[in-house]
């Protein structure tokens, strides 16, 4: 079944504590990117990649880092979480950079930072 | 102006009625457009998109109104189940950003 994992789907933490949420996907997608959500603000793009070994930022990269060493994952990384990231976290991927707006995303991950 | 504005709602309209969004733009050199249909504590699923021609798939018809900077979805016949948030997304200056609308939420009733 073609889809986007993302884990954990739930996390709880403290400020400063180091986490990463990781993505994947299974069919063979070149873009990747991570979106958070809130409420009255919408999704708002954090970091994307067009392929391996190639990221940029988004709308909102403060606070993230990202990597892609590998076509099918794209983890994000918080070094030192605030309790301003406390977010809904997406992950999505499509085709190519040139679909980048026909994605298929995660499940999300509901973070909460305290 | 914001780049894209969407009516956050709620729209509640009974089984059977008509329904329609408005989603507005300020980049007027995008080629192409999507909606999106985002259910409670969801993931965002793409629902169709919407080229100068329009697109229609079933009860769900989309339109460019590229004079105006608008797109519209509209629902035919609503079902209980096309109770969620669409959300619009527009590309804004050939960037690899999607830029998405804040979503208008609608809830059909028995």
């Amino acid at each position: 079944e073609a889809q986007v994992t993302q884990n954990p789907r739930y996390l709880i933490t403290v400020t400063g504590k180091k986490l990463t949420v990781t993505c994947s996907q299974n069919m063979n997608h070149e873009y990747m990117s991570w979106y958070r959500q809130d409420p009255g603000l919408g999704l708002r793009q954090i970091y994307y990649s067009m392929n391996v070994e190639v990221t940029d930022k988004g709308d909102v990269p403060e606070g993230y880092k990202v990597s892609r060493k590998e076509k099918r994952n794209f983890p994000l990384i918080l070094e030192s979480p605030s309790p301003n990231q406390t977010s809904l976290y997406f992950c999505a991927s499509s085709k190519t950079p040139g679909t980048a707006y026909e994605q298929y995303f995660g499940p999300g991950t509901r973070l909460t930072v305290t | 102006r914001k780049e894209v504005e969407q009516d956050p709602g709620p729209f509640n309209v009974p089984e059977g009625a008509t329904v329609a969004f408005n989603c507005t733009y300020s980049n007027s050199a995008s080629q192409s457009f999507f909606w999106y249909r985002q259910d409670c504590r969801k993931e965002p699923k793409l629902l169709m998109s919407v080229y100068s021609s329009g697109n229609e798939d079933g009860r769900f018809t989309a339109q460019l109104n590229r004079a105006s900077q608008y797109i519209s979805l509209l629902i035919r016949d609503s079902k209980l189940s096309d109770s969620a948030t669409y959300l619009c997304v527009v590309p804004l200056g050939g960037s690899y950003i999607p830029t998405f609308g804040r979503g208008t939420s609608l809830i059909v009733h028995p």
